[in-house]
């Protein structure tokens, strides 16, 4: 079965440089959220979008936006990056129907340096 | 606001021998509940949920959990450990379509041959 798909994978980035991550939910699914994980922390929820539009928010940093766009994948950009964000990114998908649990992508790992 | 407590940071088993992971969660409705687990640098795989019904749900590897109301808990459970089963489990509560879940801390799996 299909899963959700992020690209990169791994991503080295410099102080202050910017960085866009990409995810591509379950096909039919319509909602996105989108996690950061510190070493050894539990999943901290960032935002989500349902239909392309943001539903919730969390604790996204102001220099982070994301957007969905029509085909439903979803990117996040992050500027001027500082050395704490670097983290593991986890983008999830829910679907149209049902009971709404959210399946997890492999995640990229950012690293700041 | 959700919470979720996972009041094992690290637990040891014997391969073979039984397994609780406990989990505790403080919500103003019924919860949606989600059992994960994450294998290090990996991403969640979702081993079971919980929405109504029977309280006792079956999940993939052999997992199963069972939601207590009248304790607000909702613990994981399998009979005989596997080596494979090492990894870092979290318990997560959800609301509806679009929102975040709340993950709790993780609870860290060691199998002893």
């Amino acid at each position: 079965a299909a899963g959700v798909i992020q690209s990169p994978r791994h991503l080295i980035k410099e102080k202050r440089e910017t960085a866009t991550l990409k995810c591509y939910p379950i096909p039919r699914h319509d909602t996105v959220y989108w996690y950061q994980q510190g070493p050894g922390q539990d999943p901290q929820f960032l935002i989500s979008f349902y239909e392309k539009m943001q539903s919730d928010k969390g604790s996204i940093p102001d220099r982070f936006s994301a957007q969905q766009f029509s085909d439903y994948h979803s990117e996040l950009n992050m500027s001027s990056l500082e050395l704490g964000d670097s983290a593991l990114y986890f983008c999830a998908s829910s679907g149209r129907q049902g009971t709404y649990e959210q399946y997890f992508g492999p995640g990229t790992r950012l690293t700041v340096t | 606001a959700q919470s979720v407590t996972q009041p094992d940071i690290h637990i040891t088993v014997s391969e073979g021998a039984s397994l609780e992971l406990r989990c505790n969660y403080s919500y103003g409705a019924t919860p949606y509940l989600f059992w994960y687990v994450q294998s290090p640098g990996q991403g969640l795989q979702l081993l079971l949920k919980y929405f109504s019904g029977d309280t006792l749900v079956q999940g993939i590897k052999g997992f199963e959990a069972e939601f207590k109301r009248s304790q607000s808990s909702f613990n994981l459970r399998k009979p005989s450990v596997h080596w494979s089963d090492a990894a870092e489990y979290f318990c997560a509560v959800g609301a509806v379509r679009g929102q975040n879940f709340v993950f709790g801390p993780g609870t860290r799996l060691s199998v002893l041959p």
